[in-house]
């Protein structure tokens, strides 16, 4: 069974551009997560899908920061405009139930 | 507070064992996990304990629970080059995984 998913793995974009990261989940988790981890920090959770539904945003940092997942499978996330302070690791993660959740490999974002 | 807290750095000779510490902060967490992440991998869900035990154990490693302190442990047994990443405390809390900043196991030949 093919695990989580990501895309793309790394991105490198300037202040001010914006970037769509992607993020597969496990076929048949209704549950889906996006965590990023900015530089020397925890991992810190930004929101929850059940199917398509947005259970949990109250990660989000800002209006910046934008995520969908039409039609309950991929979800994306969307960064307009990014920031310097955008740099990180973006993980998504899914889950067939709440508790144990499968951790993609991460999109790691670089904002110049 | 809202942190869960583990040391940043351990380091440890192969072959000795390693020891994790942990502590996290809400006493109804169901679930308190052991993630691992490699250099330039993702997070890997390494072992994951119920709140009502109080060890699991899993071939080399082995997890204790103290709910009355909030301490979680990871040991990993015999400990092999492999073992070198970084090692994340979580805990499973209002339908989210909160994380500790991770501790980065260096490995001594």
């Amino acid at each position: 069974e093919a695990g989580v998913t990501q895309f793309p793995s790394h991105s490198v974009i300037e202040k001010g551009q914006t970037v769509t990261l992607r993020c597969d989940p496990i076929s048949g988790h209704d549950n889906l997560y996006w965590y990023r981890r900015v530089m020397g920090k925890e991992i810190k959770f930004l929101l929850h899908f059940v199917k398509e539904s947005k259970q949990d945003e109250s990660g989000m940092p800002n209006n910046r920061f934008l995520a969908e997942r039409t039609g309950g499978t991929y979800s994306t996330l969307k960064v307009q405009p990014a920031e310097l302070e955008d740099s990180g690791v973006y993980f998504c993660a899914s889950s067939q139930w709440m508790g144990t959740q499968y951790f993609g490999p991460g999109t790691r974002l670089t904002v110049l | 507070g809202e942190d869960v807290e583990q040391s940043l750095f351990l380091s440890v000779r192969e072959g000795d064992s390693s020891v994790i510490n942990c502590t996290y902060t809400d006493s109804s967490s169901t679930y308190l996990y052991w993630y691992k992440q490699e250099p330039g991998a993702g997070l890997q869900l390494l072992t994951y304990i119920f709140s009502n035990m109080d060890m699991k154990q899993d071939q080399r490693l082995t997890v204790l629970l103290n709910k009355k302190d909030k301490h979680l442990s990871l040991r990993i047994a015999d400990t092999q080059t492999g073992d070198s990443a970084i090692y994340f405390c979580a805990e499973f809390r209002d339908d989210k995984i909160i994380f500790g900043k991770g501790t980065r196991l260096h490995i001594l030949p």
